[in-house]
């Protein structure tokens, strides 16, 4: 299997802008999880999807993050408008159960909003 | 609410000693899953080992081990004979049912890096 495969792996864009993060989880899994990575917080859960559902998106900032899961192969996590402080790498992950299995993650994105 | 706690933000050895890496968890579930993992320099995470709750005995993986006591809510890593490659930072996570009781979470610690001079 190839993997959780997100893209892009880098995104520079300017402040205001649009941003799509895309993540393709592991054929199989049916939890999907998206999560954001920086020095000051750590990695933080921003929401998750069991079956394509979204289960929790307690940990999603601000109305300006948005997530879908439109069908068991592809994700999106969408930004609009994009603040220097979205700065981030951005992490998907997939596993079969939900918190009760090993997760397996994407590369990531490094986002840089500027 | 669940919690990882990783109070070693860094630890510096030198190659050859054996490092324990601490991580103690909370959570009110009596059914919960625990998890280490590996984020080398490259960035990517990369999952070393699961626990559930009702397996306390520890596991030992060539020079991994790791320490699961219920009973102080840690789940401890240690590498043994350190080498180079074990640069990271290291994560220890937990699984638990959310706040609905429906679905578990996967929550991580803060992280702690582990530096391995030569």
């Amino acid at each position: 299997d190839a993997g959780v495969i997100q893209s892009p792996r880098h995104e520079v864009t300017e402040m205001g802008q649009e941003v799509t993060l895309r993540c393709k989880p592991i054929s199989g899994h049916n939890s999907l999880f998206w999560y954001r990575q920086t020095m000051m917080r750590g990695l933080e859960l921003l929401i998750y999807f069991n079956n394509n559902v979204p289960i929790d998106d307690s940990g999603m900032p601000e109305d300006r993050f948005s997530a879908k899961m439109p069908n068991a192969s592809f994700s999106t996590l969408k930004i609009q408008p994009s603040e220097p402080r979205d700065s981030a790498v951005y992490f998907c992950a997939s596993s079969l159960g939900s918190g009760n299995t090993e997760a397996f993650f994407g590369q990531g994105t490094r986002l840089t909003v500027v | 609410a669940q919690k990882v706690t990783q109070a070693q933000t860094e630890i510096s050895v030198v190659e050859k000693e054996d490092v324990t890496l601490d991580c103690v968890y909370e959570t009110r579930d009596t059914t919960y899953y625990l998890f280490w993992y590996k984020q080398p320099p490259s960035g990517e995470l990369v999952f070393l080992i699961r626990r559930n709750s009702f397996d306390e005995q520890n596991e030992i993986s060539g020079r991994y081990s790791w320490n699961f006591q219920k009973s102080t809510s840690s789940f401890n890593f240690t590498i043994t004979a350190s080498q180079v490659v074990d640069s990271a930072v290291y994560f220890c996570a937990l699984g638990a049912l959310n706040s609905g009781g429906s679905n578990y979470k996967l929550t991580f610690g803060k992280g702690t890096l582990l530096t391995v001079n030569p």
